[in-house]
């Protein structure tokens, strides 16, 4: 069964400052790693989506990168602001279930003007 | 394109008593997937559909449970006598079956009191 850690919990960042936020998974059959972002009491915004032949994918000041043999997914996120504070979480289809995303707790992100 | 669509945002009711939300997808849309979040976890797959197939059910969903999609565009899902365990918020995603990137609603945020 496809297990998704994200750590820290919490990162509370000055403005301005380059972050990255960890994601790590137990398959490594994992395909399909996608990123997304969430505001207090709304759903999901879709950041990124790496596809399986994919190892990175770009937008903006954010770039996401994925290394299956290791189990690890990274957001960086570049010249963070204030309104870049939100939860951000990764999620994973794995080779057993092509069907649902599994995901991690999320990483709670505050930036400090 | 205009989003994924779940209705109503916010329920409110009392214990024993039947609810039903409903998610308009993205239209052009096949894959249709229903997910449960509560406060400082990442979201939970419930059950997924392909058109109007529901394909894959999680333990999650008990047999107060039920989903449809009956045209294969907009879905329901009722849960009946609804327990305060149910308290959560409810998210519906789609996406499309060439490109496995995940759009969500906004959600809709049931308190079973």
């Amino acid at each position: 069964k496809q297990e998704v850690t994200q750590i820290p919990a919490a990162l509370s960042v000055p403005e301005g400052e380059n972050l990255v936020l960890n994601c790590s998974f137990t398959d490594s059959a994992i395909y399909n790693l996608q990123w997304f972002r969430q505001d207090p009491g709304k759903g999901l915004t879709s950041l990124l989506l790496i596809q399986s032949s994919q190892r990175e994918q770009t937008s903006g000041r954010l770039n996401a990168s994925l290394d299956k043999s290791s189990g690890r997914s990274t957001l960086y996120i570049a010249a963070s602001q204030p309104g870049d504070s939100a939860t951000y979480l990764c999620a994973g289809f794995s080779s057993g279930s092509a069907r649902q995303l599994t995901f991690g707790s999320g990483t709670q992100l505050t930036v400090l003007p | 394109d205009t989003g994924v669509s779940q209705d109503p945002r916010h329920k409110i009711t009392k214990r024993g008593q039947n609810v039903t939300f409903r998610c308009d997808p993205i239209s052009e849309h096949n894959r249709l997937y229903w997910y449960r979040q509560t406060l400082g976890q990442g979201p939970e797959f419930l059950t997924y559909f392909q058109n109007e197939a529901q394909l894959e059910k999680s333990r999650l969903l008990s047999d107060r449970f039920s989903a449809e999609r009956p045209k294969g565009s907009f879905s329901t899902l009722e849960i009946q006598r609804t327990e305060q365990g149910d308290s959560a918020m409810y998210l519906c995603a789609s996406s499309r079956l060439d490109r496995p990137e995940a759009f969500f609603g906004q959600g809709t945020r049931l308190t079973v009191v």
